[in-house]
């Protein structure tokens, strides 16, 4: 059981490259989640989807934009990378639809933007 | 706007003493609240959730507590190993703010020998 998976793990881009951050869960689970993490700012919510075919903005959305494909997966896209957008980024899910569920995460896509 | 407040400062503390952390929230009515681990290079680990109508809960040397009155959750690790540092993130989610999950900035623990 794999849980949640993230590729890549690494990457880095030039300003104003694009890419797709994929995010791959197992778990049979409703809800995802990407969150981006820079020092001292904690774990941001960029987009979430409650279920397959909605997605809703989180704190930070701008520059970015994601994708529920399926059930599975949840990408999340940079059209054009700008160096403000250097972190790490985490994806995550949670069972069904409920509010008291625990976070399952993936290892972590660590970005860098020159 | 909603905010969620740890100690950025790390808490440094001797082998053996229990560690306690503090999540403070506010303009946020949450419903559950949830404690997790972070090692570093690794995404976040679940510990514990504790309800709004729980005063306490406890998980082998863990205990959370939460005080929606003073809106504020305690964490508590007791007799306290290297093993446990680390970066602690407490999380708010329902009430107002569905099932999102809004996390804080973390606080590091070092337990020395």
């Amino acid at each position: 059981n794999a849980g949640v998976t993230q590729t890549p793990k690494f990457q880095v881009l030039k300003t104003g490259q694009s890419m797709t951050l994929q995010c791959a869960q197992d778990m049979n689970h409703n809800s995802m989640y990407w969150y981006r993490q820079d020092p001292g700012m904690g774990l941001r919510l960029i987009y979430y989807s409650a279920s397959e075919g909605t997605t809703d903005k989180g704190e930070v959305p701008n520059g970015y934009n994601v994708s529920r494909l399926n059930k599975r997966e949840f990408s999340l896209r940079l059209e054009s990378a700008a160096p403000s957008q250097t972190s790490v980024y985490f994806c995550a899910s949670t069972q069904e639809n409920r509010e008291n569920t625990e976070a399952f995460f993936g290892q972590g896509t660590r970005l860098t933007v020159v | 706007s909603q905010k969620i407040e740890q100690n950025s400062e790390a808490l440094n503390i001797q082998e053996g003493k229990t560690a306690t952390l503090t999540c403070n929230y506010t303009n946020y009515s949450p419903a559950y609240l949830q404690w997790y681990r972070q090692d570093p290079g690794r995404g976040p680990v679940f510990l514990l959730l504790i309800r709004e109508n729980e005063k306490e809960k406890r998980k082998e040397r863990l205990k959370v507590t939460f005080d929606t009155t003073l809106k504020q959750s305690l964490f508590h690790i007791t007799a306290s190993q290297p093993a446990d540092s680390a970066t602690y993130l407490c999380a708010l989610t329902g009430g107002g703010g569905g099932n999102k999950l809004t996390f804080g900035t973390g606080t590091q623990l070092k337990v020395e020998l």
